[in-house]
């Protein structure tokens, strides 16, 4: 596509259930990049896919987050059960290869409120 | 990771230089660089520097790296209200961000 394409847009849900959000980066990037943004704060780092592999999984907070990417393309963020500090929103990017100066692409992200 | 850190804000009267700095603790980062985030919207790639320039100069914007002390600076000429945005840096090792630099154009 001609950017990253991040869905839904907005996601309101009850705390303790289950979300999972989704990106779709741009065509033929291998490095995607997912950041939770809470108001007034920088993105916090989550995790890095370099083709269909978490190459660095360090920023994930807990057992809760788990992201996968089975074809190299598409991937899910998925959150279990809820909890409210987990309302941010949450921004996926993609480059062509890990590192590449200029190739970081962000989508618009997805505003998660847990209710 | 490493640490990214800025001044959280920034207030300037249209017209005037904007100088934005950063300080980042990862020396083995090949590129560093600015983005923009303006009210409601995503992050913008605004420019970037290789760790081996010291300055870059594209249009209204000045970016200055010195390595020695690991400090990045971002001067904008000319500042317009339409510059009013949050600004972060970010180091592309591990492509952690600062908190941002809230920037206020004053008319």
């Amino acid at each position: 596509g001609a950017g990253v394409s991040q869905t839904p847009s907005n996601k309101v849900t009850e705390k303790g259930k289950y979300v999972e959000l989704r990106c779709d980066p741009i065509s033929g990037h291998t490095a995607l990049y997912w950041y939770r943004q809470s108001l007034g704060q920088g993105p916090e780092f989550l995790i890095y896919f370099q083709g269909t592999g978490a190459a660095d999984d360090s920023g994930l907070p807990n057992d809760r987050f788990f992201a996968v990417r089975p074809e190299g393309s598409v991937s899910t963020l998925k959150i279990q059960r809820t909890e409210r500090g987990d309302s941010a929103v949450y921004l996926c990017a993609s480059s062509p290869k890990g590192g590449h100066p200029g190739g970081y692409t962000f989508g618009s992200g997805t505003r998660l409120t847990v209710v | 990771g490493e640490d990214v850190e800025q001044s959280l804000f920034l207030s300037v009267r249209e017209g005037d230089s904007s100088v934005i700095n950063c300080t980042y603790t990862d020396s083995s980062s090949t590129y560093l660089y600015w983005y923009k985030q303006e009210p409601g919207a995503g992050l913008q790639l605004l420019t970037y520097i290789f760790s081996n320039m010291d300055m870059k100069q594209d249009q209204r914007l000045t970016v200055l790296l010195n390595k020695k002390d690991k400090h990045l600076s971002l001067r904008i000429a000319d500042t317009q209200t339409g510059d009013s945005a949050i600004y972060f840096c970010a180091e592309n090792n591990d492509m952690r961000f600062g908190a941002g630099t809230r920037l206020t154009v004053k008319p």
